[in-house]
């Protein structure tokens, strides 16, 4: 079936600006992971899903990200008042199930902050 | 919470010869070992993985090898090719409780013709 998709693919936006970034998981996946990668930098992990719940939402590093479920199918992440510093490839990973199981990635939401 | 360190950041081969890419780990309890190649401007591709109860997995020219008593696991790729030219990420998953993937800074692999 078809893989994870996101969209946009790229977003450029003015500082101070809100944005919305969405995440379609493989269907049938019941966990969904939001990453974020600096240009040439390892992933950073920002927000879990199980289902609809947020076990761990950790790696938000302010209070300006969010992140929604609907059920176990799209995700939205929303940053607020946005800054330079928020420019990256936003990344979503679905998994069948959580714990230890394979995570599948989408191609990322290129975000860059003006 | 667990750190995952990755070496080295950049490799560069001989077509034909084998790379190796190392990480270390620190959480003992992690039980989950993925490792993600990452052509330029694509999303990462998961190319193996290893859980903590096997010592080494091989899916033709690529292997991975696990310590757990040392806290680290190896990427082993032989007979490179140009196409095997990309970052290569590894990761650590806690079980239940903590899903997240801690991953490492990645190593540039070049392979030279």
């Amino acid at each position: 079936g078809a893989g994870v998709s996101q969209s946009p693919s790229n977003k450029v936006t003015e500082k101070g600006k809100d944005v919305e970034l969405r995440c379609d998981p493989i269907s049938g996946h019941t966990a969904l992971y939001w990453y974020r990668q600096r240009l040439g930098q390892g992933l950073e992990f920002l927000i879990y899903f199980q289902g609809n719940s947020a076990p761990d939402k950790s790696g938000l590093p302010s209070d300006r990200f969010s992140a929604e479920r609907t059920g176990e199918s799209v995700s939205t992440l929303t940053i607020q008042r946005t800054q330079q510093e928020d420019s990256a490839v936003y990344l979503c990973a679905s998994s069948r199930t959580s714990g230890g199981e394979r995570q599948y990635f989408g191609p990322g939401t290129r975000l860059t902050v003006l | 919470g667990e750190n995952v360190e990755q070496h080295p950041s950049t490799l560069s081969v001989q077509e034909g010869d084998s790379a190796v890419i190392k990480c270390t780990y620190s959480d003992s309890a992690s039980n989950y070992f993925p490792w993600y190649k990452q052509e330029l401007g694509k999303r990462p591709q998961l190319i193996i993985d290893i859980r903590s109860n096997v010592g080494e997995k091989k899916d033709q020219r690529i292997a991975v090898t696990l310590n757990k008593t040392a806290k680290h696991f190896s990427l082993h790729i032989t007979e490179t090719q140009p196409e095997d030219s990309a970052v290569y990420f590894c990761a650590a998953s806690l079980p239940q409780g903590a899903q997240k993937l801690v991953f490492g800074q990645g190593t540039r692999l070049t392979i030279n013709p």
